[in-house]
């Protein structure tokens, strides 16, 4: 079973400040991507990460995929109560059709 | 372009009842996917459909739940005799044809168009 386990569960923080989110599992994915959902909407894509080691900056957001495709992570620069949502990773791989989420981050940014 | 329809947003039921959830694809989009999220949680896979066929169910209680995605019309997700762990958001995202599928994935091109959710409270 494939698994993506995120840390921290919960952050808050206050404006101007830095944060990484992690995103690790055992399992290899072909590509990660990062989603952002806020409450009573659905996730909405942010970035999509395939080749291993590879940084995509979108921008105060740096996303990076690790070399053996197994983790990634999310930082935020000078973070904005904008920021604030529910940051979700999900894998996809080769042998399977479906979309693995993780458990997801819940980022609170304080004016 | 109208994005993922889903409705209702909100359905109340108590415990026994049947509850539907249907969801519209996006324009030209002819596979379905169905997750569940609890409070607090990220999302956990249900069904995977294209248009008259279940690819994946593999997500799917056993019992009381099914999913269809006829030629026509809305995929519908439906939950017979409803208990209270049934309460949840359930969120369904859409993919085109050419960009579904396992082998899909590292080309970065598969993206799942999310609906923005159907709330459901089980009393």
């Amino acid at each position: 079973t494939q698994l993506l386990e995120q840390s921290p569960q919960f952050l808050s923080i206050q404006e101007g400040e830095n944060l990484t989110v992690y995103c690790n599992s055992s399992s290899v994915f072909s590509s990660l991507q990062w989603y952002r959902q806020e409450p009573g909407e659905g996730p909405v894509l942010l970035v999509t990460v395939v080749t291993g080691g590879e940084v995509k900056k979108l921008k105060r957001l740096t996303f990076q995929f690790g070399d053996a495709r197994k983790d990634s992570s999310l930082h935020i620069t000078a973070a904005q109560p904008g920021d604030t949502g529910l940051y979700l990773c999900a894998g996809g791989s080769y042998n399977t059709d479906k979309l693995i989420f993780g458990t997801g981050t819940r980022l609170q940014v304080f004016p | 372009n109208a994005g993922v329809m889903q409705n209702p947003r909100h359905l109340v039921r108590r415990r026994g009842q049947e509850a539907r959830l249907r969801c519209s694809p996006m324009k030209g989009h002819s596979h379905v996917y169905w997750y569940r999220q609890l409070p607090e949680e990220g999302l956990k896979f249900m069904v995977y459909l294209q248009k008259e066929n279940i690819i994946d169910e593999s997500g799917m209680p056993k019992e009381r739940f099914s999913a269809e995605f006829p030629k026509e019309g809305p995929s519908i997700l439906r939950i017979q005799q409803v208990v209270r762990g049934d309460s949840a958001a359930y969120f369904c995202a859409s993919s085109p044809p050419g960009l579904a599928g396992g082998r899909t994935w590292g080309s970065g091109a598969n993206v799942l168009t999310f609906g923005a959710g159907s709330r459901l409270t089980v009393l």
